[in-house]
C-alpha cells in the first residue's frame, strides 16, 4: 500500500529565514512523481514544485527547492528566504499508478512565518 | 480559462437532507475526483473517474454517489445527509498519461459543508 508520512504537525520560521518540511513516503513503483501541493487559507490547492523519480537532480522553483533521496524515499521541502504569503499548510503527494492517477496525501504540515 | 470551478462554494444541510456538488473542468481532462478534507487528515479521495461514463470507489466512499455524464463534469451527491459528512470537499482533474509519467492534480476552490 502506498503511504504518505508528514511527521511534522506545525513550524514555524523567521521572516527570510529558511525551513524544511519533511516527507517520506513508500511506495514499490520505480518510477513516479512526487509533489508538494500549498493551502493557504483561502482554502485554494496550489502546486509548489514536482520531482520526477528517475531524475537525480534535485526540482527547484525560484525561492522552493526539494531534497530528494529516492532510496531513503524522503522528499523534503526547502523554503528559502521565507517571506509573509509562505504561510499555508503544505501537503506532500503522492500519485499512484493505479487506475486514477490517485494521488495520497499527508497530513500536512502548518507553516507561520514569524515577521 | 477557469479551470476546476465547484458549486456552490458553501452549504448547510440538515440530517437526512439530499444534496448535489457540481465540479466542472474546462482544460479537457480525462481522470476527475471528489476529496474530503477533515483536520488532522489531509485530503482523503471519495470516488474518482477515469472518463465520461465512468466511475470508481475511492478511500472513503460510503455515503456518497457520482456521475459522470459529460466529460467536464463530475457530480457529487449525498443522499441523506449525516454530520459525519461535514467536511470540505474538493473536486480535481488531471490528464490521462499515456505512459508512466503522471501529471498534477487542478483542484477546485473547495465546497464547505455543514451538516447539522
Amino acid at each position: 500500500a502506498q503511504t504518505v508520512t508528514q511527521s511534522q504537525p506545525e513550524m514555524s520560521v523567521q521572516e527570510a529565514e529558511t525551513v524544511t518540511l519533511s516527507c517520506t513516503y513508500d511506495t514499490s513503483e520505480s518510477d513516479y512523481y512526487l509533489f508538494w501541493y500549498k493551502q493557504p487559507p483561502s482554502r485554494q490547492m496550489i502546486l509548489v514544485i514536482r520531482q520526477e523519480a528517475y531524475k537525480q537532480q534535485n526540482a527547484t522553483e525560484n525561492r522552493f527547492s526539494v531534497n530528494f533521496q529516492k532510496a531513503a524515499k524522503s522528499f523534503s521541502l526547502k523554503i528559502s528566504d521565507s517571506q509573509l504569503g509562505d504561510a499555508a499548510m503544505y501537503f506532500c503527494a503522492f500519485p499512484s499508478f493505479g487506475a486514477g492517477n490517485q494521488f495520497y496525501f499527508g497530513t500536512g504540515t502548518s507553516l507561520t512565518v514569524i515577521p | 480559462n477557469a479551470g476546476v470551478t465547484q458549486t456552490p462554494k458553501f452549504r448547510v444541510l440538515k440530517t437526512g437532507q439530499s444534496m448535489t456538488l457540481l465540479c466542472a473542468q474546462d482544460m479537457n481532462h480525462e481522470y476527475m475526483y471528489w476529496y474530503r478534507q477533515d483536520p488532522g487528515m489531509g485530503l482523503r479521495l471519495i470516488h474518482y473517474s477515469v472518463g465520461e461514463g465512468t466511475t470508481a470507489k475511492g478511500e472513503v466512499p460510503d455515503g456518497y454517489n457520482v456521475s459522470r455524464l459529460k466529460k467536464q463534469n463530475f457530480l457529487l451527491g449525498l443522499e441523506s445527509a449525516a454530520p459525519s459528512q461535514t467536511s470540505v470537499y474538493f473536486c480535481a482533474s488531471s490528464y490521462a498519461s499515456p505512459g508512466l509519467a503522471l501529471f498534477e492534480q487542478y483542484f477546485g476552490p473547495g465546497t464547505r459543508l455543514t451538516v447539522t
